[in-house]
């Protein structure tokens, strides 16, 4: 039982490169959330999917794009990066939506140049 | 912005000592949750308190809610190093499925 599971650990983008972060979680929970983290500013919220087949954006969603591809897959894409977006990324689930613990993975250490 | 805020950012002990941390916020709440975080790893959930609780406890741990000030504690007893981390408040609001908000976290840092 993995949990929830990102993948790539680290990355190094040139600004305007695109790249996409994966995120697959195997508790069979319904909702799913993408948060990037900031020194100084906590966790803001990218964008979650509260069940299959729904997206809705979060606090910062400006520069990203998501895809609940399944219950088990939500995918975050940058279509053109941007030294702004040089953060560290988690990815989440809960079976419940807020009104339960989130699941963590351990992070996408994203650096653009 | 940030709708959770914590205090202090930074807390110090000595192990076996109680530490205490802080956490206010602005608007109506379903729920308060407080979460772990270690150096270099996602965040671990740790204890959810309902906003018509006031009082939880879990282990070591036991978190208070007061609505009326819109705030929320959670206490460490009888720290370890291994506490050493920082810590989150989560609030949740609106509908199941909507978004759950993070204040900043305190790191604690537990000497041995």
């Amino acid at each position: 039982n993995a949990g929830v599971t990102q993948t790539p650990k680290f990355q190094v983008l040139k600004t305007g490169q695109s790249m996409t972060l994966q995120c697959a979680q195997d508790m069979n929970h319904n909702s799913m959330y993408w948060y990037r983290q900031d020194p100084g500013m906590g966790l803001r919220l990218i964008y979650y999917s509260a069940s299959e087949g729904t997206t809705d954006k979060g606090e910062v969603p400006n520069g990203y794009n998501v895809s609940r591809l399944n219950k088990r897959e939500f995918s975050l894409r940058l279509e053109s990066a941007a030294p702004s977006q040089t953060s560290v990324y988690f990815c989440a689930s809960s079976l419940a939506g807020n009104n339960s613990p989130l699941h963590f993975g351990n992070g996408t250490r994203l650096t653009v140049t | 912005s940030q709708q959770g805020e914590e205090d202090p950012q930074a807390l110090s002990i000595q192990e076996g000592e109680n530490a205490t941390m802080n956490c206010s916020y602005k608007t109506s709440i379903n729920n308060l949750q407080w979460y772990r975080q270690n150096s270099g790893r996602g965040l671990v959930h740790l204890i959810l308190i309902r906003s018509n609780e006031r009082e939880k406890h879990s282990g070591r741990l036991r978190v208070t809610l007061d609505t009326s000030k819109k705030s929320s504690s959670l206490l460490i007893t009888a720290s370890r190093a291994a506490d050493t981390a920082s810590y989150f408040c989560a609030r949740g609001s609106g509908t199941s499925g909507s978004r759950l908000t993070f204040g900043e976290g305190t790191q604690l840092t537990v000497n041995p």
